[in-house]
């Protein structure tokens, strides 16, 4: 059974770097095809797709915010971390993390999902 | 980026009604498109993957169809638990993006 959970504080202040964990379990991020990727809705608003690394250390992440984000795992210990530097308000939003596998074919998919965290930026 | 738009925005029908969302890529993705639904307050669940590849324990009463640039979603016989918010998304190169979403609801 795949679970995700995603953890981190529910506040930051304008500027302040965000750091969200993902932890996981019922899955290997060493096993091939294999992946945890971001992403987040503001309120009333659309998914937005932030970040992905997959079992073989491959990172991608939104051009848009690439240079504010940094996605990093540890296998030993089951958990994806996301940092986002200079936060601002628009930034306000629910942040998911997803199991993702690459279907041979027909490419990668969110298939698990954790219940997401909302993050509010505020001063 | 690769955009994806979705039509209609909103839709209302009836239980037992069908209905089809349309998902258009800026580009051709081939079939590397996937569909979610999303309650609200829930994360969103994967419904179909590879454009028409069910996703499983998902009931029949969802297809998906299409290849380039143009799919669909399409559900059958409409239940109660179906009025939801759908999204397609483009797993073709990154970022994965997604459409704006299509809000079905109860007429």
């Amino acid at each position: 059974q795949i679970t995700l959970k995603e953890s981190g504080p529910t506040l930051v202040k304008p500027t302040q770097t965000l750091t969200l964990t993902c932890t996981f379990s019922g899955f290997s991020l060493t096993t091939s095809g294999v992946g945890v990727g971001w992403i987040r809705q503001p309120p009333g608003k659309a998914l937005e797709w932030l970040a992905l690394i997959y079992w073989d250390d491959d990172k991608r992440s939104s051009p848009s915010l690439r240079k504010r984000l940094t996605i990093t795992k540890d296998t030993s210990k089951n958990l994806v971390v996301l940092t986002m530097t200079n936060m601002d308000p628009v930034d306000t939003a629910t942040y998911y993390c997803a199991h993702v596998t690459a279907f041979y074919g027909a490419g990668p998919a969110l298939d698990f999902w954790g219940p997401g965290t909302l993050v509010t930026v505020s001063s | 980026d690769i955009q994806m738009t979705q039509s209609p925005s909103s839709l209302s029908a009836s239980v037992g009604d069908t209905v089809t969302i349309t998902c258009r890529a800026s580009q051709s993705i081939s079939i590397y498109l996937n569909w979610y639904q999303q309650k609200p307050g829930k994360a969103p669940k994967l419904l179909i993957y590879g454009a028409s590849s069910l996703q499983s324990g998902v009931p029949s009463r969802f297809s998906g169809s299409g290849s380039g640039t143009d799919f669909s979603l399409t559900i059958s016989s409409l239940q109660p638990e179906d009025f939801a918010t759908y999204y397609c998304q483009q797993s073709y190169s990154t970022p994965n993006t997604f459409g704006q979403g299509t809000k079905l609801e109860i007429k």
